[in-house]
Order: C-alpha cells, then sequence, then structure tokens
C-alpha cells in the first residue's frame, strides 16, 4: 500500500497569504495524484488531477505541482471560503489511498 | 447537474448486515466507474470499493474485502455496497463519488453528501 504523508497537519494563515501544502508518497506514483477540498460538514472536493490538472469550475488561484514522490499544492491568495482540510490522493497503484490531511486554518 | 443521493445508513449491531444505495442523475452512468469512500468520525477518507462502468470490474480496499460487494444497476442509475460482519470500526460517513474515469476507479469528481453507518450494541 503506497502511504501519502501530508505536510504540514496545520497551516495558520491569514487571508490573502499564500499557502504552500505537501504530499510525499512512499513510493513513485508519478503523476497519478489528485487534491481535495473539504469544508466543515461537507463532501469533499476535487480540486487537482494528475498532479496538476484543475478539476472543473476550480480558481486559477489553486495550482499543483510534482511528480514522483514530492506533490505541493499551492493557493496563490487564500480567500475566506479557502480555509478547510486539505487531502491528496493517489491512484497509481491498488488502494486508492489519501494523506491524512492537512487544515488551513485562519491566523 | 450531477446529483448522489445516498441511502440506507443506520444503526447496525455488530456482526449485522446493512445495504447502502446511491442514486445518481444528471450524467450517463454506465459511462463512468463509480466508488464508495468513507471517513470515521473525525478522521480522514478512506477509499473503500470500487467498481467499472459496465460493472464488470470492482476493486476493494483490504479492510473490506470478504465482508462488502459492491454493484451497481445501470438501468437504474443506481450504485450498492453491500455491507456484512459490520464491525465497529466500519462506523462512518459513506460517500458515494463518481469517477473521472470509466473503467478503473482513480480520481472522485462527484460525491454524495454521505450516510452515517454506526456500529455498535
Amino acid at each position: 500500500e503506497i502511504v501519502l504523508t501530508q505536510s504540514p497537519a496545520t497551516l495558520s494563515l491569514s487571508p490573502g497569504e499564500r499557502a504552500t501544502l505537501s504530499c510525499r508518497a512512499s513510493q513513485s506514483v508519478s503523476t497519478y495524484l489528485a487534491w481535495y477540498q473539504q469544508k466543515p460538514g461537507q463532501a469533499p472536493r476535487l480540486l487537482i488531477y494528475d498532479a496538476s490538472n484543475r478539476a472543473t469550475g476550480i480558481p486559477a488561484s489553486f495550482s499543483g505541482s510534482g511528480s514522483g514522490t514530492d506533490f505541493t499544492l499551492t493557493i496563490s491568495s487564500l480567500e475566506p471560503e479557502d480555509f478547510a482540510v486539505y487531502y491528496c490522493q493517489q491512484r497509481f497503484n491498488w488502494p486508492r489511498t489519501f494523506g491524512q490531511g492537512t487544515k488551513v486554518e485562519i491566523k | 447537474e450531477v446529483q448522489l443521493l445516498e441511502s440506507g445508513g443506520g444503526l447496525v449491531q455488530p456482526g449485522g448486515s446493512l445495504r447502502l444505495s446511491c442514486a445518481a442523475s444528471g450524467f450517463t452512468f454506465s459511462s463512468n466507474a463509480m466508488n464508495w469512500v468513507r471517513q470515521a468520525p473525525g478522521k480522514g477518507l478512506e477509499w473503500v470499493s470500487g467498481i467499472s462502468g459496465g460493472g464488470g470490474n470492482t476493486y476493494y480496499a483490504d479492510s473490506v474485502k470478504g465482508r462488502f460487494t459492491i454493484s451497481r444497476d445501470n438501468s437504474n442509475n443506481t450504485l450498492y455496497l453491500q455491507m456484512s460482519s459490520l464491525r465497529a470500526d466500519d462506523t462512518a460517513v459513506y460517500y458515494c463519488a463518481k469517477d473521472r474515469w470509466s473503467s478503473s476507479p482513480g480520481y472522485f469528481d462527484y460525491w454524495g453528501q454521505g450516510t452515517l453507518v454506526t456500529v455498535s450494541s
């Protein structure tokens, strides 16, 4: 099983700041990695797939990069609605696995 | 508009069974793989099971293999998850999730609101 480790666990930032979230895989997943956003009481939402492709309707302030074992989700300027938990997920191997999440909270 | 509506959750005793359903609309159901993803209270996401668009291929997490069965009815646009031999650690919100792909489950681009399964005596 591929283990995805996200860091940091919590990121405390102010609106307008840049957020940089990390996801590291226990073995290469090529670029088969996605990012999701989840707000309290809501279902997750797909943000990025194949490491760098924005999903439908996702603003350009969200960007993804990386390949192999190291990946980054960047939010260029935090809006109030961006404070949430973010998960990475791989589809390179079975079973599909998620990281443990990074909470982006208001400082 | 894609809509996924789960049902069938509830309280069940350890060792019991439950069947979850997910009614889909707003897309060509048979063209996409479908998945179940769960989230234990206060915890992260865990992929549980997936099924190809035609229903011929199924996939399971090791934690549920042999106890859960995924299936779909493409004529009625409905996804199912039959759960048996339920344990306390199966307690979670179960989400139905549409896949971006038709064959091998990969990324989950639309999600239902989830149905809560509680396993307790």
